[in-house]
């Protein structure tokens, strides 16, 4: 298993560009989550979805938008970048359950740090 | 709203000594789950150990070990004979039981010196 890719590993927009930042898990996850990291902070959730075709909003949606068409994928796409947007962004995913004995937890994808000038 | 807070930004132990991290919590939820992250340079995240809130008994994970204190809503990490590999950003996480969305502290940087 390759577990949680994330493409690409280091972009630089400009001000005003758009993207998508690509993420796929290989494990059947059900959940998957994007979060921003910035400089010396913890990370923030910005949208998580609990299947295809469900996502909804987290802490820092503002600026961006998602969609689950498939089980695998879950790109988060940037509109009209700003300053505010350069971060790291991780893609993660977990099958969350309530199954005692098991290790259920986040499994996190090598990040992509964005640069917008 | 939940939230989590570390109030040690930066921290160092020397090594092979024990080290204690702080966390504390708020939420409304009766079910959680409390996990410390470690992220290196590479800035992957890994997990170092989780706690279920409904259980009582304190997790450990060989060096690595909690102090979960329910009422008070707290979650310290111990790392007992700690090694040059261990320095890193370490981040306190409260995950919800329905989403599993976690929310973050804002990290203390441990550094471990020979």
């Amino acid at each position: 298993n390759a577990g949680v890719t994330q493409t690409p590993k280091f972009r630089i927009l400009k001000i005003g560009q758009s993207m998508t930042l690509q993420c796929t898990q290989d494990m059947n996850h059900n959940y998957m989550y994007w979060y921003r990291q910035d400089p010396g902070m913890g990370l923030k959730l910005i949208y998580y979805s609990v299947g295809a075709g469900i996502t909804d909003k987290g802490e820092v949606p503002n600026g961006y938008n998602v969609s689950r068409s498939t089980t695998e994928d879950f790109p988060l796409r940037l509109e009209l970048a700003a300053p505010s947007q350069t971060s790291v962004y991780f893609c993660a995913s977990t099958t969350w359950g309530l199954f005692e004995g098991t290790q259920e937890t986040q499994y996190f994808g090598p990040g992509t740090r964005l640069l917008v000038l | 709203a939940q939230t989590v807070t570390q109030s040690q930004p930066e921290m160092s132990v020397q090594e092979a000594e024990t080290v204690t991290l702080s966390c504390t919590y708020d939420t409304s939820e009766n079910n959680y789950y409390l996990f410390w992250y470690k992220q290196p340079p590479s800035r992957q995240m890994i997990l170092v150990i989780r706690q279920e809130a409904y259980k009582q008994q304190n997790a450990t994970e060989n060096r690595f070990s909690v102090n979960f204190q329910k009422a008070a809503k707290s979650f310290s990490l111990k790392i007992s004979d700690s090694q040059l590999g261990d320095t890193a950003m370490y981040f306190c996480a409260l995950g919800s039981s329905n989403t599993g969305k976690l929310i973050f502290g804002q990290g203390t940087t441990l550094q471990v010196k020979p």
